[in-house]
């Protein structure tokens, strides 16, 4: 099966720009996750879709970052106005039917704010 | 709430060495526990999966264990070669949860 796709692979923006990150998840995965990997630190879950409905969006920071997942599909991921902080990887992943089914990343969209 | 922890953060080995990396999590209740590799600027990719049932998991010259009682498991890696070397994670989910809690990794490098 085709794999987890983000684009694009790297993306470097000055300060108060906004960028947006794009997810096509696993065919027929129900469960799709936004991760943020800062340089030197594990990811951190920032949203969970379930379908297009939100699961949990607890770790967003909803002043600056908003996600959709139209239609139960793809997913856009939004920073506006970035910070120098938002320096990370940022990760997508999806699962056929949520943890006990274990879950697959993408390769992950490297952002630079400068 | 759940803490996960990796030690060594960092390993530096000869070619051929068998080697254990060692995560520990907090809340024993968990359904199951992934490892993952991540090479340098790259995404995650899975290794193995452990449902709270096994006790073990086993893919060609890697085997995870998974010991929920003491709050650990363990990857190991058979003869290790220099494509190995990477970050190797462990996550295990937030009790009641899809949300996974992520070590901060081992960093393995395999010299030749």
């Amino acid at each position: 099966e085709a794999g987890v796709a983000q684009s694009p692979r790297y993306k470097i923006i000055e300060k108060r720009q906004s960028v947006a990150f794009w997810c096509n998840p696993i065919s027929g995965h129900a469960t799709l996750y936004w991760y943020q990997q800062i340089l030197g630190q594990g990811p951190k879950l920032l949203i969970q879709f379930q379908n297009n409905g939100v699961v949990d969006d607890s770790q967003l920071p909803k002043d600056r970052f908003s996600a959709e997942r139209l239609k139960g599909v793809d997913s856009t991921l939004k920073i506006q106005p970035a910070k120098l902080e938002d320096s990370a990887v940022y990760l997508c992943a999806s699962s056929r039917g949520g943890g006990p089914y274990g879950y697959t990343f993408g390769s992950g969209t490297r952002l630079t704010v400068v | 709430k759940q803490e996960v922890t990796q030690i060594p953060a960092a390993l530096s080995v000869p070619e051929g060495e068998n080697l254990v990396l060692n995560c520990s999590f907090t809340d024993s209740a968990i359904y199951n526990l992934q490892w993952f590799r991540q090479d340098p600027g790259k995404g995650l990719t899975s290794l193995l999966l452990i449902q709270s049932s096994q006790r073990e998991q086993t893919s060609g010259r890697l085997n995870a264990s998974l010991d929920k009682s003491s709050g650990r498991s363990t990857l190991y890696i058979a003869a290790s070669q220099p494509g190995d070397s990477a970050t190797y994670l462990c996550a295990a989910p937030l009790a009641n949860t899809d949300k996974l809690i992520f070590g901060t990794g081992t960093r393995l490098q395999v010299f030749p």
